[in-house]
């Protein structure tokens, strides 16, 4: 089975701020990596498809790159709305979450 | 607009069954692939199953093969999950989510969710 880790698994920054959060796959997935945001009490919303896809209507912000087992999403200037848990997830073989970095807003 | 409409879930004792549905509209139903991802209270998701297009190929977490069967009806656009042998550990929030391609990939629309509650 393929396992995924991410770090940090909590960070805080302020508006505006770059934030950079990573995956790591613990054997190659290719490019077969998504990254989700997810409130609590809502449906998990898609970002990034692909390692560095972007979907559509998701603000430019919003960035990943990676590839192989080594993946980040960059947030380029954080704002409030962001406030949530992301996940990466790999699916290459089957499909497996990363445990989630939870960013909060200072 | 796509829409993704759960039921079915609730409280049930350990040992127990329950079979979800998901009512799908709003896309060519029978091209995607549809996958259940579930969230245990305080804990991250995790993916249960996956079925293609069709029907003939179905995919399970460790966690739940043998008491889980995914099942999907193209004419009446709803996948199903049937759970049996139900434990604590699969208390959980319960998400359908439509595959973003028609091969399978992974999934970019999710409905909102349904509670599962496995308890004595």
């Amino acid at each position: 089975d393929i396992q995924m880790t991410q770090s940090p698994s909590t960070l805080s920054a302020s508006v505006g701020d770059r934030v950079t959060i990573t995956c790591r796959a613990s054997q190659s997935v290719s490019s077969w990596l998504a990254w989700y945001q997810k409130k609590p009490g809502k449906a998990p919303k898609l970002l990034i498809y692909q390692a560095s896809n972007s979907q559509s209507g998701v603000p430019s912000r919003f960035s990943g790159s990676g590839s192989g087992t080594e993946f980040t999403l960059t947030i380029s200037s954080l704002q409030p709305d962001d406030s949530a848990t992301y996940y990466c997830q790999q699916y290459n073989t089957y499909w497996t979450f990363g445990p989630g970095t939870k960013v909060e807003i200072e | 607009e796509v829409q993704l409409l759960e039921s079915g879930g609730g409280l049930v004792q350990p040992g127990g069954s329950l079979r979800l549905s998901c009512a799908a509209s709003g896309f060519t139903f029978s091209s995607y692939a549809m996958t259940w991802v579930r969230q245990a209270p305080g804990k991250g998701l995790e993916w249960v199953s996956t079925i293609n297009n069709k029907g003939d190929y179905t995919y399970y977490a460790d966690s739940v093969k043998g008491r889980f069967t995914i099942s999907r009806d193209n004419s009446k656009s709803t996948v199903f999950v049937q759970m049996n042998s139900l434990r604590a550990e699969d208390t959980a929030v319960y998400y359908c989510a439509k595959d973003r391609e028609t091969t399978v990939t992974t999934p970019d629309y999710w409905g909102q969710g349904i509670l599962v509650t496995v308890s004595s």
